[in-house]
């Protein structure tokens, strides 16, 4: 049972554009949201958040969205950079989830030069 | 600073051999620890987490274990390794008492392979 899921496996962008990563819930529970960033052969890097009284969270060049109603939410870099390129993921947890974050399968985003 | 530090790198053993994955942390104390594995395809799949010595809770069943003999030592381990196995192993760490929505801390993992 895949409580998030990101349904792209992959997404290709040319620099300078904005890249928009989705991620969809099945938890209604689930109250706070993560994106992380994980390059080849390193461990996932926390990059940003947003909690489930709000439905926007800004930092830098990257914003997370939150659609409550269509349990959805989306992470849009803008603009994007070649290093970006690496594999994001988009994890949830709630109070009751005892330490647990609920990962995605991960989308793997390619920026072009 | 805190770090972690997971090893080895990467690991090949054969179907039917045990296994061994340590993962320590440094510069806190009772960290929350947690066992993570991505299979092909598919996402992070949490394992076993620890709030504190000799506490191990299992998330799913299957063909590995967990231990913590020390505050800062989470091993994984498996007496007979299946092709299933295989996998890239990761470990990651939490201040202790922080929230539940606070996020968790990587280490570099491990690329096993199972043959």
């Amino acid at each position: 049972d895949q409580q998030v899921k990101q349904n792209s496996p992959s997404l290709s962008v040319q620099e300078g554009r904005i890249s928009i990563l989705n991620c969809d819930y099945t938890n209604s529970m689930f109250d706070y949201f993560l994106w992380y960033k994980k390059y080849p052969a390193e461990g996932p890097t926390f990059l940003i958040s947003i909690s489930s009284i709000k439905d926007k969270n800004e930092d830098g060049r990257f914003t997370v969205f939150l659609n409550k109603s269509a349990k959805h939410l989306s992470l849009h870099i803008v603009p994007s950079q070649p290093g970006d390129s690496a594999v994001y993921f988009c994890a949830a947890t709630y109070g009751g989830a005892t330490n647990k974050l609920i990962f995605g399968t991960g989308t793997l985003l390619a920026v072009q030069p | 600073s805190q770090t972690i530090h997971q090893w080895p790198a990467t690991l090949v053993q054969p179907v039917g051999s045990p296994l061994s994955l340590e993962c320590t942390v440094e510069g806190t104390s009772n960290p929350n620890l947690y066992w993570y594995r991505q299979a092909a395809g598919r996402g992070l799949q949490l394992l076993f987490y620890s709030v504190g010595i000799g506490q191990i809770s299992s998330e799913v069943p299957q063909n590995l274990s967990a231990s913590r003999p020390q505050d800062r030592q989470f091993i994984l381990s498996s007496k007979k390794l299946l092709l299933s196995d295989s996998g890239f192993y990761l470990c990651a760490w939490r201040l202790t008492g922080s929230s539940y929505n606070s996020p968790l801390h990587f280490g570099n993992g491990t690329r096993l392979t199972v043959t």
